[in-house]
Parts: structure tokens; sequence; C-alpha cells
């Protein structure tokens, strides 16, 4: 069964740390996403990654960066924490294939993350 | 751009009783339609999904048919159960294989 993992549930940190959120799928999945999630818009769009190494900007990539060193794994900085990142943030991951508008996105359980 | 408006909630409904929550798209082109369910302190699970005009994605009593004169993706189900209480999130993947998704609708569902 498809399994995407987010390595905290809840952190709490502080303005201006440097934060990383992991996030690992073990199905294989070549394509990676990082959204966040706020009440009344839905889930936005961070950053994405196709495959290892590569990454795009989504529609709100400011104050954050993104790694993929390897194909399982996919990971969200924060680079200097402000309080206005305060959010729900999913990782999901989706086979990459011709057929990409069949495919899916596999979500993992979320982390929320606060900011003091 | 491509982009998704769905029915404000929250939605209160009892059990048994009929739901519809109502999704509109923006999009060039065909794209493919979803719906995924958040339960609460889940993340989200995909749904039902349609990839053509007129399909129709159905699973575990929800239905959704792609109306491309419409425009729409309705999410509908006959008879909703306590256990049916979650937000549901329509979605779309646009041309680039990005997704855009709805706000989100809240969903409770009352013994």
């Amino acid at each position: 069964d498809v399994k995407v993992t987010q390595s905290s549930r809840y952190l709490v940190k502080r303005t201006g740390e440097k934060v990383f959120l992991e996030c690992v799928q073990d199905m294989d999945h070549e394509n990676m996403f990082w959204y966040r999630q706020d009440p009344g818009l839905g889930l936005r769009l961070i950053y994405f990654s196709y495959d290892v190494k590569m990454k795009e900007k989504g529609d709100i990539p400011e104050g954050y960066s993104v790694s993929r060193e390897k194909k399982e794994r996919f990971s969200l900085i924060l680079e200097s924490a402000s309080t206005n990142q305060t959010s729900m943030y999913l990782c999901a991951s989706r086979l990459g294939s011709g057929g990409f508008g069949n495919q899916p996105q596999h979500f993992g359980d979320g982390t929320r993350l606060s900011i003091l | 751009g491509d982009s998704v408006t769905q029915m404000e909630g929250p939605v209160t409904l009892s059990e048994e009783a009929f739901l519809t929550i109502n999704c509109t798209y923006t999009a060039t082109g065909y794209p493919s339609l979803f719906w995924y369910v958040q339960y609460p302190g889940e993340g989200l699970q995909l749904l039902l999904k349609a990839t053509k005009a007129d399909d129709k994605g159905s699973n575990k009593g929800f239905e959704a048919t792609y109306r491309k004169e419409t425009t729409s993706f309705h999410l509908e189900k006959g008879s909703v159960q306590v256990s049916d209480s979650a937000v549901y999130f329509c979605a779309l993947r646009t041309g680039n294989n990005d997704m855009r998704f709805g706000a989100g609708t809240r969903l409770t569902v009352k013994p």
C-alpha cells in the first residue's frame, strides 16, 4: 500500500529559526510535492520535484526552499521562520509516467507547524 | 489560469440526508478532475476521479460526473453517515501537470 510519511505531526519553532520538514515515500514515485493548507485557502503548492535533484517553484515559494537528494525523500526548508508560516504542511507524491492525468497524488498526514 | 471553485461550508446534515457539494472549474484543454477527502487529523485521500467528459467517478457511495458543458464536477451521495464527516476538496490536474485545489468544504453529519 502507498505510504507517505512526514517526520513530525506537530512542530513548534521560534521566529528566525531554520526549520526542516521531512517527507519520505516508499513507492518509488518520481514526483513529490509540498503544499501548505490554510483555512479558506485550500491547498497551495509551495514547491515540487519531478525527479532527484530537480525542483520547481509552485505558487508560493517565497521564504521556502527544498532538497531532493534521494528519490524517496523531499525536504522543505524554512530558511528563517516567520509567524506567517504557521500552517499545516502536506507532502504528496505521484507516480511519474506518460499518463500523468490518470495518476493521483498520495498525501502524508501533515505537519502542523507553529512559529512563535 | 486554471482554477477550481467549490461551495463554501460548513455543511451540516443529518444522517441519511442527501449530499451535494458543488464544484466548478476553469481550465484550458481537458483537465482530469478529482475529489479528495480529509478526515480529522489526517492527510488528503483520493476519493474519486474522472479523466474525460461524461465520465462518472464513484467510490464509497459518492459519485461525481465530469460535465464539460457546465464545467462542473459536483460531488453527491444519496445517504450520508456520521463517518462521512470530513473536509472535501475538489481538484483538477492542469495541462502543466500541476494540481489546483478548491478551498475545501467541511461536512458535519449529525446522528
